[in-house]
């Protein structure tokens, strides 16, 4: 199966900035997902990224506030757009449809 | 709509005794996958086991041993003897067909302490 290294493992930011986070696979893949889980909350999709279009994404969750990009079949990033406390959460990238995920990003917004 | 549901919130057993998570899924879908995973402390999520919907065979793999039942949509994960280290959050999973790929629905998770 595929390996995942996803930086950066942990940030803190302030208000109203945004962070992006990468995802770099070590195969190529078709299909690239993005999860938020929010403290003491299960894993929740954002959106899915296919390498040449653009990303489809889950009701709650739009472009604005979390642009992905997926230049190709190897990488993508998701950024977290004006954050706020209620961004606070860890974000994982994902392939092969739920076999593989990335170690996570613990984000806190202060 | 495909929904998982892990009754059990929180469970504390003592070392070494057996213990068993509950995973009730819904779907529409006539082909899926059933997943489960661990999440310890530290926060990383590590994948446990995939089942394709139309194998209904129990699995053992060491301490770990699932239980598929298609007639109930119950897809229950026993540990066997759970040392402190099982200490951990377990989700049970379902895919969705969304036309041209699948997507993981996640279940709200059982959290299982494990008392030395």
């Amino acid at each position: 199966s595929a390996v995942i290294s996803q930086k950066p493992s942990r940030d803190i930011c302030q208000r109203g900035t945004s962070l992006t986070i990468q995802c770099q696979v070590d195969s190529q893949v078709t299909m690239m997902f993005w999860y938020r889980q929010q403290p003491g909350q299960s894993l929740t999709l954002i959106a899915t990224a296919n390498q040449g279009s653009e990303a489809t994404y889950e009701s709650g969750f739009v472009i604005d506030k979390f642009p992905i990009s997926r230049p190709n079949l190897t990488f993508s990033t998701l950024t977290v757009s004006n954050m706020s406390p209620e961004d606070s959460s860890i974000y994982l990238c994902s392939v092969d449809v739920g076999y593989t995920f990335g170690s996570g990003t613990r984000l806190t917004v202060v | 709509a495909q929904k998982v549901t892990q009754a059990q919130t929180e469970i504390s057993v003592v070392e070494k005794e057996d213990v068993t998570l509950d995973c009730v899924y819904e779907t529409r879908d006539t082909t899926y996958y059933l997943f489960w995973y661990k999440q310890p402390p530290s926060g990383e999520l590590v994948f446990l086991i995939r089942r394709n919907s139309f194998d209904e065979q129990n699995e053992i793999s060491g301490r770990y041993s699932w239980n598929f039942q298609k007639s109930t949509s119950s897809f229950n994960f026993t540990i066997t003897a759970s040392p402190v280290v099982d200490s951990a959050v377990y989700f049970c999973a379902l895919s969705e067909h969304r036309g041209s790929y699948d997507k993981v629905i996640f279940g709200p998770g059982t959290s299982l302490s494990v008392i030395p």
